[in-house]
């Protein structure tokens, strides 16, 4: 298994300011996801988190909204980019462990709400 | 192709109940069929999971059943309790590597 610390666990921002969230992995991964998880809906991939290299989106999701890094095997962070109400939302940081077919865990999530 | 299409939304059962939630994919490529139980304010956890090369795995009050030709997967928990009232999701993985695609959730309620 893998404890995933993600911080911080929630924000109130104002409209037009972007929001770094981090995500710590107490073991390395070869795999580091990011979710979004709008109040009482399902979870949605924004993107996979490469490490050394640029991330890949999902359909619907932009490098310049959404930028993340991952410079190596246990940390990761997600920027949520000239926010607005409508990226309030819960987002959540999750890692593969055990190689490419292993088991996802998540992190607590982050609840970012805009004003 | 890629939707996992997940029933009821919610559900309402009696403690020392059974449980039963229903999940249904479309892509065949899919090769991991996980369950991931979530409580208020927290992240989802991996409380079970099946590839399909089985057609049931159990772990304690918790069963999966998986019917490949069907392409149907469903999860049973026995003597439901209270603490068991979360949210569940089930969710699906193509070939290694790719990220889960998730269900949208049945909010399950066990009244005492």
């Amino acid at each position: 298994s893998a404890v995933i610390s993600q911080k911080p666990s929630r924000d109130i921002c104002q409209r037009g300011t972007s929001l770094t969230i981090q995500c710590q992995v107490d073991s390395q991964v070869t795999m580091m996801f990011w979710y979004r998880q709008q109040p009482g809906q399902s979870l949605t991939l924004i993107a996979t988190a490469n490490q050394g290299s640029e991330a890949t989106y999902e359909s619907g999701f932009v490098i310049d909204k959404f930028p993340i890094s991952r410079p190596n095997l246990t940390f990761s962070t997600l920027t949520v980019s000239n926010m607005s109400p409508e990226d309030s939302s819960i987002y959540l940081c999750s890692a593969r462990t055990g190689g490419r077919a292993g088991e996802l865990f998540f992190g607590e999530g982050s609840r970012l709400t805009v004003l | 192709q890629q939707q996992v299409k997940q029933s009821p939304q919610s559900l309402i059962v009696q403690k020392g109940g059974i449980s039963i939630i229903n999940c249904a994919y479309e892509n065949t490529a899919f090769d991991y069929f996980p369950w991931y139980q979530q409580f208020p304010g927290k992240g989802p956890a991996l409380l079970i999971a099946i590839r399909p090369d089985v057609s049931e795995k159990k772990e304690g009050r918790f069963t999966i059943s998986f019917n490949k030709s069907a392409k149907q997967f469903s999860l049973h928990i026995m003597d439901s309790q209270p603490g068991d009232s979360a949210t569940y999701f089930c969710a699906a993985r193509g070939q290694a590597g790719t990220a889960l695609i998730f269900g949208k959730g049945t909010t399950l309620s066990v009244s005492s």
